[in-house]
């Protein structure tokens, strides 16, 4: 059974502290994704990464880095938390070719005061 | 770069009846176009995708229609049933990395 788990799925932090959501995808996907969730917005992309140690830009990085140092593992900083940056942030993965279906976790719901 | 729109962002409807969500896009490179159902608590679930190469898939009591020279595409349940109550989102890709655009979303409610 496929599967992705987020490292938490509530977490609260201070303004100003540095903040690391972790991913894990157990499908030896080569694509994973970072997305923010925000009620009226969607789903908007922060980075996505296509290999270990690939990562690329997405709609709104700003505040955010990411680390992919192992294929199954995509982590999203947060360098120095803000209040806006309170939000639900969801981690997806794919498989290069075979299907465009996203796989995503359940979630982490950040709340930064 | 691409913009989804979708609307309602709201849809009420009574057990049994058809709903129907309806999206927009504006870049003429996309080329696939996905549906994506979030229950509470959960993360989004591909519930039905189609090609640009198609007009219409249908998958038990749900479908999707594609016209791609008014570049929009609709999601119609019908029967529905008070599981169908989630939030329905729609997106689009030109399948360069599997990059997506997502609509804001429509909360389903199906009253029993």
């Amino acid at each position: 059974d496929v599967k992705v788990t987020q490292s938490s799925r509530y977490l609260v932090k201070r303004t100003g502290e540095k903040v690391f959501l972790e991913c894990v995808q157990d499908m030896d996907h080569e694509n994973m994704f970072w997305y923010r969730q925000d009620p009226g917005l969607g789903l908007r992309l922060i980075y996505f990464s296509y290999d270990v140690k690939m990562k690329e830009k997405g709609d709104i990085p700003e505040g955010y880095s990411v680390s992919r140092e192992k294929k199954e593992r995509f982590s999203l900083i947060l360098e120095s938390a803000s209040t806006n940056q309170t939000s639900m942030y969801l981690c997806a993965s794919t498989v290069t070719g075979a299907s465009y279906e996203q796989y995503f976790g359940p979630g982490t719901r950040l709340t930064v005061t | 770069g691409e913009n989804v729109e979708q609307h309602p962002s709201t849809l009420s409807v009574q057990e049994g009846d058809s709903a129907v969500i309806k999206c927009t896009y504006s870049d003429s490179a996309s080329n696939y176009f996905p549906w994506y159902k979030q229950e509470l608590g959960k993360g989004p679930q591909l519930i039905i995708d189609i090609r640009s190469n198609v007009g219409e898939k249908k998958d038990q009591r749900i479908a999707v229609t594609l016209n791609k020279t008014a570049k929009h595409f609709s999601l119609h349940i019908t029967e529905t049933q008070p599981e169908d109550s989630a939030v329905y989102f729609c997106a689009a890709s030109e399948g360069n990395f599997n990059k997506f655009y997502f609509g804001s979303g429509t909360k389903l409610n199906v009253k029993p």
